[in-house]
C-alpha cells in the first residue's frame, strides 16, 4: 500500500516565487526523505528528516515534519528555472527487522522563467 | 561521491527473451534495489538485497529474479520478457544502519538511497 503521498500532483510557478510540496503517510516512521527527479534521469536524495525533529534546512530548501498529524512539507525558496523538477517523499517505517521506504507518486514542479 | 552505475541507458528486447539489468555501486553499500517507474504508479520495489546473496521480494517480484554475488553488484533478470515490463528500471543502493538491538532483534533504518540512471527498457 501508498505510504506516503504527495500533494499536489502538480505545481506551475515563476522563476523567485517559493514551491511547497506536502506529504502524508499512514504509519509510524524513523525517518521521511525528499527527492528529486529530472527527466529521464534517476532521484537524487535532498533531505532526510528523523521523526523526532520538526524542521530542517538545506540551502533553499526546508523541510517540516508532523508526526501528530503523520504530514511533511518540502518549500523551495526563490526557485529557480533549474529547479523544474518531481519530487518525491519517501518514508522509512518503523518496523522490526528489515524494512523499505516507501515512495509516493511525486509533485511534478514546473518553474518558468 | 556515490556512484551507481547501470549498464544501459536504452534497451530495446523482443518478448521471450531473457533480459539481464546490471548495476554497480562503488561505495561498498550494504543495500541494493530495483524499482520500475511507470507512469502515474511511482517507483514501484521489484526486489532488494541487504548483503551478498541475500534477496527479499518487493511488491512486484512476479517475472523478475535478481542475483547479488559480490557487494558492489546486483542484477536484475526478466526471464522470459513480455510487453508489459516494458518501463524505466531504476538501481539504488545505500547503508543499512542498526537503530536499535535488543535481545537478539535488530531494527534497522533506511538511510539515503543512491539511485543511478535508469535503464529504459522496450520490450517488443
Amino acid at each position: 500500500s501508498q505510504q506516503g503521498e504527495e500533494d499536489p500532483q502538480a505545481l506551475s510557478i515563476q522563476e523567485g516565487e517559493n514551491a511547497t510540496m506536502n506529504c502524508s503517510y499512514k504509519t509510524s516512521i524513523n525517518n521521511l526523505q525528499w527527492y528529486r527527479q529530472n527527466s529521464g534521469r534517476g532521484l537524487v536524495h535532498l533531505i532526510l528528516i528523523r521523526s523526532n525533529e520538526r524542521e530542517k534546512h538545506s540551502g533553499r530548501l526546508r523541510v517540516t515534519l508532523d508526526t501528530s498529524k503523520k504530514s511533511s512539507s518540502l518549500l523551495i525558496t526563490a526557485s529557480r528555472a533549474a529547479d523544474t523538477a518531481s519530487y518525491f517523499c519517501a518514508t522509512d517505517a518503523k518496523n522490526s527487522g528489515y524494512s523499505t521506504l516507501t515512495f509516493g507518486k511525486g509533485t511534478m514542479l514546473l518553474v518558468s522563467p | 561521491d556515490v556512484k551507481v552505475t547501470q549498464s544501459s541507458r536504452y534497451l530495446v528486447k523482443r518478448t521471450g527473451e531473457k533480459v539481464f539489468l546490471e548495476c554497480v555501486q562503488d561505495m561498498d553499500h550494504e543495500n541494493m534495489f530495483w524499482y520500475r517507474q511507470d507512469p502515474g504508479l511511482g517507483l514501484r520495489l521489484i526486489y532488494f538485497s541487504y548483503d551478498v546473496k541475500m534477496k527479499e521480494k518487493g511488491d512486484i517480484p512476479e517475472g523478475y529474479s535478481v542475483s547479488r554475488e559480490k557487494k558492489e553488484r546486483f542484477s536484475l533478470i526478466l526471464e522470459s520478457a513480455s510487453t508489459n515490463q516494458t518501463s524505466m528500471y531504476l538501481c539504488a543502493s545505500s547503508f543499512l544502519a542498526i537503530v536499535n538491538s535488543r535481545g537478539g532483534a535488530d531494527t534497522y533504518s533506511n538511510q539515503p538511497q543512491h539511485f543511478g540512471d535508469g535503464t529504459r527498457l522496450s520490450i517488443l
